[in-house]
């Protein structure tokens, strides 16, 4: 199957600051990269979807100015927590996919915590 | 309720034994599903695609029942390796993934 890499696989940061994150589609061209977030013991939470070249469409509830992504390129997303608060400590998972590849392949993910 | 519900578990057999798990989808418009399994602190995996028709592939049998709104994973002989949450996915469009909340199976020796 397709590779799809995140990093830092794990962080831990300081109450305040800002924490950005890598998704990358080693061997194909993501036309559409999914944020996901997962709390211990609950399913994974679709976060926003982007597109290359467009802005991101978040879901209900998330909010836009907190989690920036930008999707620059076919190989690449970012997610950027700013101002990041211990309540957003969570294991945060990519995924990507395009008409070529039809499944999502996810990221390893990448587990912050924030102190 | 819901868009995908799961038993949550948890389900814990000894190895050989045959263990089936069942979820239900309140989105008629989900076009595609799929069993992934997520191991501990890892992402997921998909497992398999379902299709209506049923498919196979090897100790896992999958079936959807779109007049129920019913997705079912059977796994057969199981094995210590099988260990894991199985995740119960609707696909819908834009390659959209609803997750259900999983259901952790444990095979003891």
């Amino acid at each position: 199957g397709a590779v799809v890499s995140q990093h830092p696989s794990r962080v831990i940061c300081k109450s305040g600051t800002s924490v950005k994150i890598e998704c990358r589609s080693l061997d194909f061209q993501a036309t559409t990269m999914f944020w996901y977030r997962q709390f211990p013991k609950q399913s994974l939470m679709l976060m926003a979807t982007s597109n290359e070249g467009s802005k991101a469409t978040y879901e209900q509830g998330v909010e836009k100015d907190k989690f920036l992504i930008n999707h620059a390129s076919l190989t690449l997303s970012t997610l950027t927590v700013t101002s990041a608060h211990p309540e957003d400590s969570s294991f945060y998972i990519c995924s990507a996919s395009s008409p070529a590849v039809y499944e999502q392949y996810f990221g390893p993910g990448t587990r912050l915590t924030v102190t | 309720r819901k868009e995908v519900e799961q038993d949550p578990g948890p389900f814990n057999v000894p190895e050989g034994a045959t263990v089936a798990f069942n979820c239900t989808y309140s989105n008629s418009a989900s076009q595609s599903f799929f069993w992934y399994r997520q191991d501990c602190r890892k992402e997921p995996k998909l497992l398999m695609s379902v299709y209506s028709s049923g498919n196979e592939d090897g100790r896992f049998t999958a079936q959807l029942n779109r007049a129920s709104q019913y997705i079912s994973l059977l796994i057969r002989d199981s094995k210590l390796s099988d260990s894991a949450t199985y995740l119960c996915v609707g696909g819908g469009s834009n390659y959209k993934l609803t997750f259900g909340k999983g259901t952790l199976l444990t095979v003891n020796p």
